[in-house]
């Protein structure tokens, strides 16, 4: 089993629409976990961090469920510029900062 | 300021041919990492570098890998007698620290490919 799966997509999804990403994860010692973007043939990017209690920032909403292992992102009002691959990441306990990537969900966003 | 920078952008070898690869971190940053991401799939983490502590060499797929780091600068990745399977993007990032919540910034890669 792998340590972080997504679903890979591709969402297609029209401009203005709400589109909710999944991850699970396996470690439960995981500390951290984070949203990153990864534009085609780019560089991934940190998006955002997930917080226990849920965090927001503009259209981006993170949700993690620790007792399920669970992450979420819920984009709304979708734009053409939010087309791009999503990795989940989880980081294990173990004294550095050793990230964990997921494959990615891949979300096109169309007119 | 200036981001990770990495060198070269393209590599196309051939089968048992060597490569080295280049990533210059942020200035500053104390902490050094390589991942290799294989087409349609997420980061595989290779090595971490942490100021003058010894490297977690951990992610290393086989002894034909190898990377070196001088101070708190430039690493190499060393591939030695490659094969097709190493074809893929090679990308390092570096954070300022290596706490959990230094986030780690990432070069824009090195694209491998081993003919």
């Amino acid at each position: 089993r792998k340590e972080v799966e997504q679903d890979p997509g591709p969402f297609n999804v029209p401009e203005g629409a709400t589109v909710a990403f999944n991850c699970t994860y396996s470690n439960s010692a995981s500390q951290s976990f984070f949203w990153y973007r990864q534009d085609c043939r780019k560089e991934p990017k940190l998006l955002m961090s997930v917080y226990s209690s849920g965090n927001e920032d503009g259209r981006f909403t993170a949700q993690l469920n620790r007792a399920s292992q669970y992450i979420s992102l819920l984009i709304r009002d979708s734009k053409l510029s939010d087309s791009a691959t999503y990795l989940c990441v989880v980081n294990l306990i173990g004294g550095y900062n050793k990230l964990i990537f997921g494959a990615g969900t891949r979300l096109a966003v169309h007119p | 300021g200036a981001g990770v920078s990495q060198s070269p952008s393209n590599k196309v070898t051939e089968k048992g041919k060597d490569v080295e690869l280049r990533c210059d971190p942020i200035s500053g940053h104390t902490a050094l990492y390589w991942y290799r991401q294989r087409l349609g799939q997420g980061l595989e983490f290779l090595i971490y570098f942490q100021g003058n502590s010894a490297p977690d060499k951990s992610g290393l797929p086989s002894d034909r890998f190898s990377a070196e780091r001088t101070g708190e600068s430039v690493s190499t990745l060393t591939i030695q007698r490659t094969q097709q399977e190493d074809s893929a993007v090679y990308l390092c990032a570096s954070s300022l620290g290596g706490a959990s919540t230094d986030t780690q910034y990432f070069g824009p890669g090195t694209r491998l490919t081993v003919l």
